[in-house]
């Protein structure tokens, strides 16, 4: 059964700290890999992966795929009140049009 | 602008009764997708439709159905026999593997609350 699991599911963090998301996947037919921030209502897209060790990088969220070892990181520096959400990881499949979504970490940045 | 809609943003419904949730798309997306997000839990994918007439069940879709007759729409009826139905539903859409990125956009999401 494919699966993808995030870590950790919750995380709280002062201003400033830098934090790092873990998201592992187990699928068949691997296609890519890719992270949402949800705030309030529908998840917005920051990244997809689909190249092993290539990151990826939007101000101070990066992101990395490591295909051999089946895992994905992002990591948010300097973080800000306005980072507080869930950050989603989800997986694609080749040929079936799915996506396996993870449960999310909560992340909570206190001022 | 192009985005996608679901309407309405909140929905109350009593026992017994079947509701449809819209969803529609202006991104010429083939591809489509109905989760439902439970508090504390990630998007379980309930239906999805690659192309017009033509769409599978994913991983919870007992007590939904859906139709795709057009590109631009795919409504979700949430019917009685769902047991459970209280929860925050989001409707995505992706341009299709075959034709390029796997990106996909969400809608607003509708939050359904059974009385």
């Amino acid at each position: 059964e494919d699966k993808v699991v995030q870590s950790p599911l919750s995380l709280v963090v002062h201003e400033g700290d830098t934090v790092t998301l873990n998201c592992s996947y187990e699928v068949t037919n691997f296609r890519s890999l890719l992270w949402y921030k949800q705030e309030k209502k529908a998840p917005t897209f920051l990244f997809m992966l689909t190249s092993s060790g290539i990151e990826k990088k939007s101000g101070r969220l990066s992101s990395i795929l490591d295909k051999k070892e089946l895992f994905s990181i992002l990591n948010i520096t300097a973080t800000q009140t306005g980072d507080s959400a869930v950050y989603l990881c989800a997986v694609s499949t080749s040929g079936t049009y799915k996506y396996i979504f993870g449960t999310g970490t909560r992340l909570k940045v206190l001022a | 602008d192009g985005g996608i809609t679901q309407s309405p943003k909140y929905l109350f419904r009593k026992e017994g009764q079947n509701v449809t949730l819209s969803c529609e798309q202006n991104l010429n997306h083939d591809a489509m997708y109905w989760y439902r997000q439970d508090p504390g839990q990630g998007l379980r994918l309930i239906y999805y439709s690659q192309i017009v007439n033509d769409f599978q069940k994913g991983d919870i879709a007992e007590g939904y159905s859906v139709s795709r007759e057009k590109k631009e729409s795919f409504p979700l009826t949430v019917t009685s026999a769902q047991k459970n139905p209280t929860a925050f539903y989001l409707c995505a859409s992706s341009i299709g593997q075959l034709r390029g990125t796997d990106t996909q956009y969400f809608g607003p999401g509708t939050r359904l609350t059974v009385l």
